[in-house]
């Protein structure tokens, strides 16, 4: 059964830091790895997606997440925080067959500070 | 594209009512996911659909719940005799197929049971 862990309920950063929130998965093979973004009161959307090819994958805003297999990680970064980063941050996986269940984290709360 | 759209965004309701959601998905999308979130926690999977079929089902999904997907389009998800349990984020997602496509939201359903 596939499994994700993000590392920190809530991530409290200074404006212009370096953005930093951990995602690790259990899955018997590599799965497809997402990071979505829940600002209040909206939707879930997507930042960024890693399927196959390059492990450093680009998303919406700054955003980028690199995969490590040996590390079963998929960390999302950003160089220099703004205060409209300020959301909450999902990790998510889902099989590359038999299937589409997509499991979630718990979710990391991105504080910005001034 | 108007995005996906549930229906209604609240409701409150007494311990042992049945409640009834719906979920409308962006146009041409084939695939439609019900998801439930409670407080400081992600989505987790209840069931999703492949056109009109209900191809997987959570174990999360008692027999107090159904979810319908009569002609391929809008959803419903219904809730019976409720349960204080049953209080939290009620999520649809859908997508357009592939085995990593991506998932659009809407805004939630919030059920409050008394």
């Amino acid at each position: 059964a596939q499994s994700v862990t993000q590392l920190g309920s809530h991530v409290s950063v200074s404006e212009g830091a370096l953005v930093l929130l951990r995602c690790n998965y259990s899955s018997s093979v590599p799965p497809y790895l997402f990071w979505y973004v829940q600002y209040p009161n909206q939707g879930l959307q997507l930042l960024l997606k890693y399927t196959t090819g390059a492990t450093l994958v680009k998303g919406i805003n700054g955003f980028e997440a690199e995969f490590k297999k040996s590390e079963t990680s998929f960390h999302l970064t950003k160089p220099s925080a703004h205060m409209s980063d300020a959301a909450e941050y999902f990790c998510a996986v889902s099989p590359t067959t038999g299937g589409f269940k997509t499991i979630f984290g718990a979710g990391t709360r991105l504080f910005v500070k001034a | 594209d108007t995005g996906v759209s549930q229906d209604p965004r609240h409701k409150i309701t007494k311990r042992g009512q049945n409640v009834t959601f719906r979920c409308d998905p962006i146009s041409e999308h084939n695939r439609l996911y019900w998801y439930r979130q409670t407080l400081g926690q992600g989505p987790e999977f209840l069931t999703y659909f492949q056109n009109e079929a209900q191809l997987e089902k959570s174990r999360l999904l008692s027999d107090r719940f159904s979810a319908e997907r009569p002609k391929g389009s809008f959803s419903t998800l219904e809730i019976q005799r409720t349960e204080q349990g049953d209080s939290a984020m009620y999520l649809c997602a859908s997508s357009s197929g592939g085995q990593s496509d991506t998932q659009y939201f809407g805004p939630g359903t919030r059920l409050t049971v008394l």
